[in-house]
């Protein structure tokens, strides 16, 4: 079974940085592209960043550019988030995301998602 | 950057009635198109890839149609645990991929 598991989430005061994680099992994670996509409470779905499967290709939505860092570890079966500078509106639940074989951007498997607090 | 439009924005049905969702883009997709079930407290599901293709384990019930720039998603019979936020989502110019902004199926 796919299994996807963020953590990191936590309260953080505005300017200040966190780093996200995913653990990933059930399948070979070295064989497929992943992503963030964020959702600010009681809003919509934003994609945050995309890596590809062998850390080559790396892309972000321009509203994190510059101070999110998405990184993974194939061999420790882990995705990373690392967010610095963070803003009141970085306020979300992360959610790490698995790229559907052979159909890139399509969105197969989701994990349960890591809550982000930017507050003072 | 690719905007979807989806309507209506809240959907009222009854069990076993038949919903139609839509999605319109602010360009041509080519039918790389994707649909989404989010309910409360959970996260999104993927129901439909490109435009028609049901993904593992989606019943039957649910059906994507359309082209060009515009998309529809159809519960054919509504059932108790169909009544959830639908969201479509673009992958047919990236970066970025692109959402709509959600569509409430909300039992009437």
């Amino acid at each position: 079974e796919v299994q996807l598991v963020e953590s990191g989430g936590t309260l953080v005061e505005p300017g200040g940085s966190l780093r996200l994680s995913c653990a990933a099992s059930g399948f070979t994670l070295s064989s497929y592209s992943m992503n963030w996509v964020r959702q600010a409470p009681g809003k919509g779905l934003e994609w945050v960043s995309y890596i590809s499967s062998s850390g080559s290709n790396i892309y972000y939505a321009n509203s994190v550019r510059g101070r999110f860092t998405v990184s993974r570890d194939n061999a420790g079966d882990s995705l990373f988030l690392h967010m610095t500078s963070l803003r009141v509106e970085d306020t979300a639940v992360y959610y790490c995301v698995r790229d559907k074989l052979g159909f890139t951007g399509s969105f197969d498997h989701w994990g349960k998602g890591t809550l982000v607090a930017v507050s003072s | 950057e690719v905007v979807l439009t989806q309507s209506p924005a809240t959907l009222s049905l009854s069990p076993g009635e038949r919903a139609t969702l839509s999605c319109r883009a602010s360009q041509n997709l080519d039918n790389y198109l994707v649909w989404y079930q989010q309910k409360p407290g959970q996260a999104p599901r993927l129901l439909i890839y490109d435009a028609s293709n049901r993904a593992t384990g989606i019943p039957a019930r649910f059906s994507g149609s359309g082209s060009g720039t515009d998309y529809t998603l159809t519960i054919s019979s509504l059932e108790p645990e169909d009544f959830a936020v639908y969201y479509c989502q673009q992958r047919r110019v990236w970066p970025p991929w692109t959402f709509g902004q959600g569509t409430k199926v909300e039992i009437k």
